[in-house]
């Protein structure tokens, strides 16, 4: 089984200043990692993926996430908050080397960066 | 297409009634994958294809639930004898290759009254 955690329902950065969102995992082997983004009244966008090598990726936006195997976490960072990141972000996980496809997505993080 | 296309965009249902949402992958995208988004939750696992074979249906929540994608393109999601717990929006997503992010279409909100 597979599941994921983001244990923030709610982040609140102002302006100019580094944000994190954070997520943890559980699957049996190892795993691929995504973080989409869902803007009012949009679909889900694609921001990055993890799927091996360096732990840090970068994706779209100028967001990045760390893959960290001990702590079993993905948590979604980027340097310098704009208003305009503000948005539903979700963490998924799909287990490495199965052909199911299914991902696993949390509940989502509503992040707000205030002016 | 440029995106991934879902329709209709908002279906209103009566209990009991047989629906079906039709969703329009990227071209070339091999893999389609359907979910199901309750308010307030992330969106849940309903079924996988590869190109027209259905790999995975473990998340279709009954046998009311039906999903195919005859020719490996277009997919259409089919719920027979609607109920009320049925009401979500339905979200399509297709990639390029299984370890790819997803390209999700705009989805189809079912609301069944």
């Amino acid at each position: 089984a597979q599941s994921v955690a983001q244990p923030e329902d709610q982040v609140n950065v102002a302006e100019g200043n580094p944000l994190t969102v954070k997520c943890t995992y559980s699957v049996s082997g190892n795993p691929y990692l995504f973080w989409y983004v869902q803007y009012p009244n949009r679909g889900l966008q694609f921001l990055l993926k993890y799927i091996t090598g360096d732990n840090l990726v970068k994706g779209s936006y100028g967001f990045e996430a760390e893959f960290n195997k001990s702590q079993t976490s993905f948590h979604l960072k980027k340097p310098s908050a704009l208003v305009s990141d503000s948005a539903l972000y979700f963490c998924a996980v799909r287990e490495y080397n199965t052909n199911a496809g299914k991902s696993t997505f949390g509940d989502g993080t509503t992040l707000t960066v205030k002016p | 297409g440029a995106g991934v296309s879902q329709s209709p965009r908002y279906k209103v249902a009566k209990r009991g009634q047989d629906v079906a949402l039709r969703c329009d992958p990227i071209s070339g995208h091999v893999s389609l994958f359907w979910y199901q988004q309750a308010l307030g939750q992330g969106p849940e696992f309903l079924t996988y294809f590869q190109n027209e074979a259905q790999l995975d249906k473990s998340g279709l929540p009954s046998d009311r639930f039906f999903a195919e994608r005859p020719e490996g393109s277009v997919s259409t999601l089919k719920i027979q004898r609607t109920q009320q717990e049925d009401s979500a929006v339905y979200l399509c997503a297709s990639s390029l290759v299984i370890d790819g992010g997803y390209t999700f279409g705009s989805g189809t909100r079912l609301t069944v009254v």
